[in-house]
């Protein structure tokens, strides 16, 4: 049973420029969120897909969107990239109705130059 | 907002002996779940240990156990006789158990290094 991929594993931007980032869920999960980790600090929730909508969004800039496929896997973007978007970005799975234990990627570390 | 707290930035650990992780929250919710999350230098966060606010005893999972004090809003979390693979970040964690606004996110901590001296 495939756990959370994510991809890709590590990145390197220019400030300025814009990334996409990926996720697929673990099998059989239709949520998807997201997280943005900083060094040293516990992951900071930037929002959750379900049912290809935006259900609930943490406090991030309009920078970061997202999307969510049929298939449930799902796409964080951010533009216009700033020194302080360097983080490791996290994506997590579960299912709606157990509303539980969430399951979570490798992450993708980004870093902005 | 809910708050989760970790006061201790860095703990060390003897193999074989146990280690107590500190964590308190702040809410005004009644019904919520906590969690251990361990973060290993592989980066993914895996799920140790989870608490229901409604259940009065307290969660346990081979080697982890927690002791969760509801009124002092208090959850941490025991290891007992530690293993050199427990090395890790251990955060702690919130969320409201219902569906509804401000539910489904996690909130964390900002973490505790453990470290096990062979």
């Amino acid at each position: 049973d495939a756990g959370v991929t994510q991809s890709p594993t590590h990145l390197i931007k220019t400030r300025g420029q814009q990334v996409t980032l990926r996720c697929s869920p673990k099998s059989g999960h239709d949520t998807v969120s997201w997280y943005q980790q900083a060094l040293g600090q516990g992951p900071q929730f930037i929002f959750q897909y379900y049912e290809e909508e935006e259900r609930q969004r943490g406090n991030f800039p309009d920078r970061f969107s997202g999307h969510q496929f049929p298939n449930y896997s799902s796409e964080l973007n951010v533009n216009a990239l700033l020194l302080g978007d360097s983080a490791l970005y996290l994506c997590a799975s579960s299912l709606a109705a157990g509303l539980t234990e969430a399951f979570f990627g490798q992450g993708t570390r980004l870093t902005v130059v | 907002a809910q708050t989760v707290t970790q006061s201790q930035p860095e703990m060390s650990v003897q193999e074989a002996e146990t280690v107590t992780l500190s964590c308190t929250y702040d809410t005004s919710e009644s019904d919520y779940y906590l969690f251990w999350y361990k973060q290993p230098p592989s980066r993914q966060m895996i799920l140790v240990i989870r608490q229901e606010a409604y259940k009065q005893q307290n969660a346990t999972e081979n080697r982890f156990s927690v002791n969760f004090q509801k009124a002092a809003k208090s959850f941490s979390l025991k290891i007992s006789d530690s293993q050199l693979g427990d090395a890790a970040m251990y955060f702690c964690a919130y969320r409201y158990r219902y569906s509804g606004a401000g539910s489904y996110q996690l909130t964390f901590g900002k973490g505790t290094k453990l470290s096990v001296i062979p």
